[in-house]
């Protein structure tokens, strides 16, 4: 079965542009949660989204934001984006509590 | 606040030496645990999980980890080591009724052939 599949995978903007990142999970897993990946902080939680709500959220800014559709495909979004902003965006899913997560191969962000 | 730890961030190892990363978590109650894997360029990739039961558990490629709950620790191991063990591992936790898997910095793993 296809993987969880992120696109795009690279990404360059400008300070202050806005950002919008797509996840589309395995087929049948209905939880999806996003991490940032960078070299000094490792993998940060940012969010969880399970059958179109979020369940738990991270300790990041109101820029970033995310949503799932009724198909469980996620989306996440930065606004006003920052140079520190820049870094792997990695979206998992899973099909339920009690599984490990399958991740997706990110979303390289740059902000120039 | 609930934490993982790593206790090694890079790891050098000749091929055919014994492996153990160490892995401690902050917290008394339940714990989910969990050793992911990455390898250069690709993404992450489960290599065992512990939930309950028999605390020695066994994960793809040879890997293992034993959860010792006296010490919060889950270290993995490997008896021997190959070159394409070269990687990333990052040791994750589930605590309690918290969803967020809260993750250690990882340790990055050079196998010398």
């Amino acid at each position: 079965k296809a993987g969880v599949t992120q696109t795009p995978r690279y990404l360059i903007k400008t300070r202050g542009q806005q950002v919008t990142l797509s996840c589309s999970p395995i087929s049948g897993h209905r939880s999806v949660s996003w991490y940032q990946q960078t070299p000094g902080q490792g993998l940060q939680f940012l969010f969880e989204y399970f059958s179109e709500t979020q369940r738990n959220k991270g300790n990041f800014p109101g820029r970033f934001s995310g949503r799932q559709f009724s198909n469980s495909r996620s989306e996440m979004n930065v606004s006003t984006l920052e140079l520190g902003d820049s870094a792997l965006y990695l979206c998992a899913s899973r099909m339920r509590e009690g599984n490990g997560y399958t991740f997706g191969s990110g979303t390289r962000l740059t902000v120039v | 606040a609930q934490s993982v730890s790593q206790h090694n961030h890079h790891v050098i190892l000749s091929e055919a030496a014994s492996l153990e990363l160490g892995c401690n978590y902050s917290y008394g109650g339940t714990v989910n645990l969990f050793w992911y894997v990455q390898y250069p360029g690709q993404h992450l990739q489960l290599l065992l999980k512990y939930f309950s039961g028999d605390p020695l558990v066994k994960g793809i490629k040879g890997f293992e980890a034993e959860f010792i709950k006296s010490k919060f620790s889950f270290n993995l191991r490997k008896p021997s080591v190959q070159w394409s063990d070269t990687a990333e591992y990052f040791c994750a936790a589930f605590a309690g009724n918290n969803r967020k898997l809260i993750w250690g910095l990882g340790t990055s793993l050079a196998v010398n052939p």
